[in-house]
């Protein structure tokens, strides 16, 4: 049973359209990652957001922190190809000692 | 500046073989180091962390084991290799443990 949920698990778009990524989970997050990861290379981290409510945004990218702390969005605005690879979320749930939870991920295809 | 080095990038081993992978972190002292382990559609799962020489934390019961022989490096390994320790490898670093995770490059093991 995953902790965290992401979804959708595959996004295939052409250049220029719009799109949400989504992480959920039943428990409250202390802070929550997101990391986006290129084929044969490891995670990188693209934001953190501890306040429920708490919007982020790093250029197209869009980081939504729901006001319970249970979920969060990734929005990307006008997708471009260079904007393809493994979306991953990764959070703090305090039910279990502030452990590190990585969701499945999301990959995401952009088309030119 | 920090950097993490993981070698090698990929590993094809056959079963009942032994097993070795090794993390070096530069640019600082004294880092809480991970190894993680990625299969196809499944997220991130934490093998082992260390938060100093000789100090080694397993997640969960497995094949594997690791090693921390010095500050900056930290080994993952196995006795005997079995088909389902197939996976890419992540080694990762940070300097708190609530902190953001600098990931290396991963290892792509194979065990045929």
């Amino acid at each position: 049973t995953q902790l965290l949920e992401q979804s959708p698990q595959f996004l295939s778009i052409q250049e220029g359209e719009n799109l949400t990524v989504y992480c959920n989970s039943s428990s409250v997050f202390s802070s929550l990652q997101w990391y986006r990861q290129e084929p044969g290379e490891g995670p990188v981290l693209l934001v953190t957001v501890v306040t429920g409510g708490e919007v982020k945004k790093l250029k197209r990218l869009t980081f939504q922190f729901g006001d319970a702390r249970k979920d969060s969005s990734l929005h990307i605005t006008a997708a471009q190809p260079g904007d393809t690879g493994l979306y991953l979320c990764a959070g703090r749930l305090m039910e279990y000692g502030n452990k590190l939870v990585f969701g499945a991920g999301t990959i995401l295809r952009v088309k030119s | 500046s920090q950097t993490i080095h993981q070698w090698p990038a990929t590993l094809v081993q056959p079963v009942g073989s032994p097993l070795s992978l090794e993390c070096t972190v530069e640019g600082t002292s004294n880092p809480n180091l991970y190894w993680y382990r990625q299969a196809a559609g499944r997220g991130l799962q934490l093998l082992f962390y260390s938060v100093g020489i000789g100090q080694i934390s397993s997640e969960v019961p497995q094949n594997l084991s690791a090693s921390r022989p010095q500050d900056r490096q930290f080994i993952l390994s196995s006795k005997k290799l079995l088909l389902s320790d197939s996976g890419f490898y992540l080694c990762a670093w940070n300097r708190d443990r609530y902190e953001k995770l600098f990931f290396g490059s991963g290892t792509q093991l194979s065990v045929l």
